[in-house]
């Protein structure tokens, strides 16, 4: 079975600087997909970003990026240059792709609370 | 931009009372899932709808709960009888395709079981 870890309760980050949030998997299975969500106070999940177990490059989605480590089973999120608005829950999920034995359906870990103060 | 629509967005009832939710994926979307999420967790799935058919209940409490997709559109979650430990955000979520592809979610439904 697939399993998520988030191991930052909580983060605080200064308006303009950058910030890692950390994320560690595990799976057997050779084809999945790893996602990001933001999920404000109003609780509806915002994808952020997408990263294929096959892809070559980290993924980039403007002030989003991925830092895919595939030996160390990481996908760490980077946001910069972050913004008030960015303050909320962000949640590390993982599906595995077509033909997996539990496909599509997300995994997800137990999420990070990022702050950015002014 | 065409969203994921869930009824009501807030819910309140009294314990033993039935209560049910109401979810309309993106058009064309053929897979739908309910999840259910606890207040500090994440998002756990509690069923996968491929068209009207089942693909996954497994976390599913078949005792008080049930899904259906009837004609493979929108879909309804039910809980009788309501107990206090269901008090969640109930999140839909729909896709092309049941693969590793991105899911759309809806804005919840948060229930409250007094």
């Amino acid at each position: 079975a697939q399993k998520i870890t988030q191991t930052q309760p909580g983060m605080f980050v200064q308006e303009k600087e950058a910030v890692t949030l950390d994320c560690t998997y595990d799976t057997s299975d050779p084809s999945y997909g790893l996602f990001w969500y933001k999920q404000p106070s109003s609780g509806e999940m915002i994808f952020l970003i997408y990263q294929g177990s096959y892809d070559q490059q980290n993924a980039t989605e403007g002030r989003y990026s991925l830092n895919f480590q595939k030996a160390r089973k990481s996908a760490n999120l980077v946001i910069s240059a972050s913004q008030l608005g960015d303050s909320a829950m962000y949640f590390c999920a993982m599906s595995l792709a077509a033909g997996g034995t539990s496909y599509g359906k997300l995994t997800f870990g137990q999420g990070t609370i990022l702050t950015v103060h002014p | 931009e065409a969203e994921v629509a869930q009824s009501p967005r807030y819910k309140i009832t009294e314990k033993s009372q039935a209560v049910a939710f109401w979810c309309d994926p993106i058009s064309g979307h053929a897979t739908l899932y309910w999840y259910r999420q606890i207040l500090g967790q994440g998002p756990e799935l509690l069923v996968q709808f491929q068209d009207e058919s089942v693909v996954d209940d497994s976390q599913l409490p078949k005792d008080r709960f049930s899904a259906e997709r009837l004609k493979g559109v929108d879909s309804t979650l039910k809980i009788q009888p309501a107990e206090l430990g269901d008090s969640a955000m109930y999140l839909c979520a729909s896709s092309l395709v049941a693969s590793g592809d991105e899911q759309y979610f809806g804005p919840g439904t948060r229930l409250t079981v007094t």
